[in-house]
C-alpha cells in the first residue's frame, strides 16, 4: 500500500544537526512532488518545504530557509531534511507528505502523509 | 500568528452539520483553487479530507463536503458524528514570496 515512513527524529542540542529521513513505497516516487511539514507540541500546522518531483526546484518557508536543505534520491525512494543550526523552537513532529499532484511544480493538496518522527531541540 | 484564520473551536451535536470557516486573502485562498482541508485526530498523522476546494478523495465520506466565496473557504460536515470529533486545518498555495503553502492555525470539533 502506499506509505511513507519518516525517521532520523532525536534529541539534539542548540546549534546541533539532524538529518530525516522518509522512505516511499506504494507509488511512482519519482512522480511526484514531496513536503516536509511540522507540528509543535500542541501547535497547528506548519509547511516546512517543498521539492519537486525531480529535485529541480526547492521551497523553503521563512523560518528555516538558509538552515534547512531538502533533497530526495528517486533511486532509492527517498527525501530527506538535513536540519542544521537548530533551535528551541525546531522541537515539532516531523512529518513528510507527498504531493497529490503528479509531476507538479508546486503544491496541490498533502495526500499522503507519514507518521512523524519527533525532533526535540534542548540542552 | 497563521497566515489563514479559522475558528478556534466549534461544537454540534449528533445528526447536526456545521461548517468551519477559513479566511485568506486574493493571494492565497481568493486567488487559488488549490484550498484542502485536513482532519487531525490526537496523536495521529493528518488526512486529507477536501482537496481543490470542494473535491472529496476516494473513501471520505461524502458528509464532507468544501467551497469557497471570496478569500473565504469553508468545510461543512452533515450528519455529525462522534468519529468526526478531531482538529481540522485548511491550507492552501500561496503566492507571497515568504511561503510557499499556508495553513490555518486550525479548529476544534466538539461533537456534543
Amino acid at each position: 500500500q502506499v506509505q511513507l515512513v519518516e525517521s532520523g527524529g532525536g534529541v539534539v542540542q542548540p546549534g546541533g544537526s539532524l538529518r530525516l529521513s522518509c522512505a516511499a513505497s506504494g507509488f511512482t516516487f519519482s512522480s511526484y512532488g514531496m513536503h516536509w511539514v511540522r507540528q509543535a507540541p500542541g501547535k497547528g500546522l506548519e509547511w516546512v518545504a517543498f521539492i519537486r518531483y525531480d529535485g529541480s526546484n526547492k521551497y523553503y518557508a521563512d523560518s528555516v530557509k538558509g538552515r534547512f536543505t531538502i533533497s530526495r534520491d528517486n533511486s532509492k525512494n527517498t527525501l530527506y531534511l538535513q536540519m542544521n543550526s537548530l533551535r528551541a523552537e525546531d522541537t515539532a513532529v516531523y512529518y513528510c507528505a507527498k504531493d497529490k499532484l503528479r509531476y507538479s511544480s508546486s503544491y496541490d493538496a498533502f495526500d499522503i502523509w507519514g507518521q512523524g518522527t519527533m525532533v526535540t531541540v534542548s540542552s | 500568528q497563521s497566515a489563514l484564520t479559522q475558528p478556534a473551536s466549534v461544537s454540534g451535536s449528533p445528526g447536526q452539520s456545521i461548517t468551519i470557516s477559513c479566511t485568506g486573502t486574493s493571494s492565497d485562498v481568493g486567488g487559488y483553487n488549490y484550498v484542502s482541508w485536513y482532519q487531525q485526530h490526537p496523536g495521529k498523522a493528518p488526512k486529507l479530507m477536501i482537496y481543490d476546494v470542494s473535491n472529496r478523495p476516494s473513501g471520505v465520506s461524502n458528509r464532507f463536503s468544501g467551497s469557497k466565496s471570496g478569500n473565504t473557504a469553508s468545510l461543512t460536515i452533515s450528519g455529525l458524528q462522534a468519529e468526526d470529533e478531531a482538529d481540522y486545518y485548511c491550507s492552501s498555495y500561496t503566492s507571497s514570496s515568504t511561503l510557499h503553502v499556508v495553513f490555518g492555525g486550525g479548529t476544534k470539533l466538539t461533537v456534543l
